[in-house]
């Protein structure tokens, strides 16, 4: 069975600071893999997914994330964090035949002044 | 594009009430698909539409729990008989046909509290 692994719960940066939130996944062959924002209150906007091709994908807001075969990872890497990353953030997987989608428990990242 | 909406956005009841949520999503979307988040967790996957066709259902989806797309626009959900263990935030999300990789667009959601 599919499944999505976020194993960092919390993560606090300082403002200015590199981010890499991490997302590893079970599946056979290759996913469709995408990776969403939350904030309170609000619903899940995309911010950037990969189906094949260049494994470094760009995204919104300055994110951008790696698919990596060999370690079944795609994690999520920002330079530079703002105040306003302040939210949480999901990875999803998508199988080929099936039009849903499985979450990771999230990552729900703190950022300092 | 006025994005996914739903309605209400907040829905507070009594255990063993029935309720009902709206989504309506992108208007060119075929699909729609409606999730439950609950605290802590990252949204699960209750059922798809493809225009008014229900073409996939999750065993999370009780006999309790309906969901339609009449007209293959908006979408309503309906619990029965809600119980303590609904309480949650209801997301739809919309998106085009076509293959898996079609990404999602969630709406606002609906949290339901039962007392």
């Amino acid at each position: 069975a599919q499944s999505v692994t976020q194993p960092d719960i919390h993560i606090t940066v300082s403002e200015g600071a590199s981010l890499e939130l991490r997302c590893n996944y079970s599946y056979g062959a290759t996913p469709y893999l995408f990776w969403y924002v939350q904030s309170p209150g609000q619903g899940l906007q995309l911010l950037l997914k990969y189906f094949s091709g260049d494994t470094l994908v760009q995204g919104i807001k300055g994110f951008e994330a790696e698919f990596k075969r060999s370690q079944s990872s795609f994690n999520l890497r920002k330079p530079s964090v703002h105040w306003s990353d302040a939210a949480e953030y999901f990875c999803a997987v998508a199988s080929s035949g099936t039009y849903k989608y499985i979450f990771g428990t999230g990552t729900r990242l703190k950022v300092l002044a | 594009d006025t994005g996914v909406s739903q309605d209400p956005r907040h829905k507070i009841t009594k255990r063993g009430q029935n309720v009902t949520f709206r989504c309506d999503p992108i208007s060119e979307h075929n699909r729609l698909y409606w999730y439950r988040q609950t605290l802590g967790q990252g949204p699960e996957f209750l059922t798809y539409f493809q225009n008014e066709a229900q073409l996939e259902k999750s065993r999370l989806l009780s006999d309790r729990f309906s969901a339609e797309r009449p007209k293959g626009s908006f979408s309503t959900l309906e619990i029965q008989r809600t119980e303590q263990g609904d309480s949650a935030m209801y997301l739809c999300a919309s998106s085009n046909t076509g293959g898996s990789g079609q990404p999602q667009h969630f709406g606002d959601g609906t949290r339901l509290s039962i007392l």
